[in-house]
């Protein structure tokens, strides 16, 4: 386990579909973070978990956005009736209980047609 | 709302030269100044922090120049190398919630 996984890398979908991604921390890290990030921009925090409990959602966190993390281990994103403005890539980030040491994956692409 | 402001937007350096990007944060509490460093298809990378009791920090060719009353700090890369050539964030850290990134200054080294 020598880093953050994420799953697909590039998913291509039609307006209206439901997407899910999903993230494998690195294993020992309590803390997992989703962040979204568009061209040119740094990336946006949207949700992280401490364990299984999510503990903080910004506010770019639509109704049509959901995250989970059974288990305290891997954690999906799930984005209902996807909208073009959903396009970007879609990071997810693992750090131990306290750090500032996020730990990246190499994102999930998502482009909305 | 932004918390963090970073300059410049992009920033072209010759070889060797000297390489300063800067940030400016608001009035908040945070643990941490991290930067990060990103390449294209990759995700961030943590490149070097400081804590706000510190005026500088130096890792190899990278500082950081720290300033608290100014709110503001900065990243140094000396004797700038193609290799460098990157997306930089700078970044806030606060132990009780998350990170916070700038929106980024892309980095050309010419060789």
């Amino acid at each position: 386990d020598t880093g953050v996984s994420q799953d697909p890398r590039h998913k291509i979908t039609k307006r209206g579909q439901n997407v899910t991604f999903r993230c494998d921390p690195i294993s020992e890290h309590n803390r997992l973070y989703w962040y979204r990030q568009t061209l040119g921009q740094g990336p946006e925090f949207l949700t992280y978990f401490q364990n299984e409990a999510q503990l903080e959602k910004s506010r770019l966190l639509s109704d049509r956005f959901s995250a989970e993390r059974p288990k305290g281990s891997f954690s999906t994103l799930e984005i209902q009736r996807t909208e073009q403005g959903d396009s970007a890539m879609y990071l997810c980030a693992s750090s131990p209980r306290v750090g500032y040491g996020y730990t990246f994956g190499s994102g999930t692409r998502l482009t909305v047609v | 709302q932004q918390q963090v402001k970073q300059s410049p937007q992009s920033l072209i350096v010759q070889k060797g030269g000297i390489s300063i990007i800067n940030c400016a944060y608001e009035n908040t509490a945070f643990d941490y100044f991290p930067w990060y460093q990103q390449f294209p298809g990759k995700g961030p990378a943590l490149l070097i922090a400081i804590r706000p009791d510190v005026s500088e920090k130096k890792e190899g060719r990278f500082t950081i120049s720290f300033n608290k009353s100014a709110k503001q700090f900065s990243l140094h890369i000396m004797d700038s190398q193609p290799g460098d050539s990157a997306t930089y964030f700078c970044a806030l850290y606060s132990s009780a919630s998350k990170i916070i990134f700038g929106s980024g200054t892309r980095l050309s080294i010419r060789p």
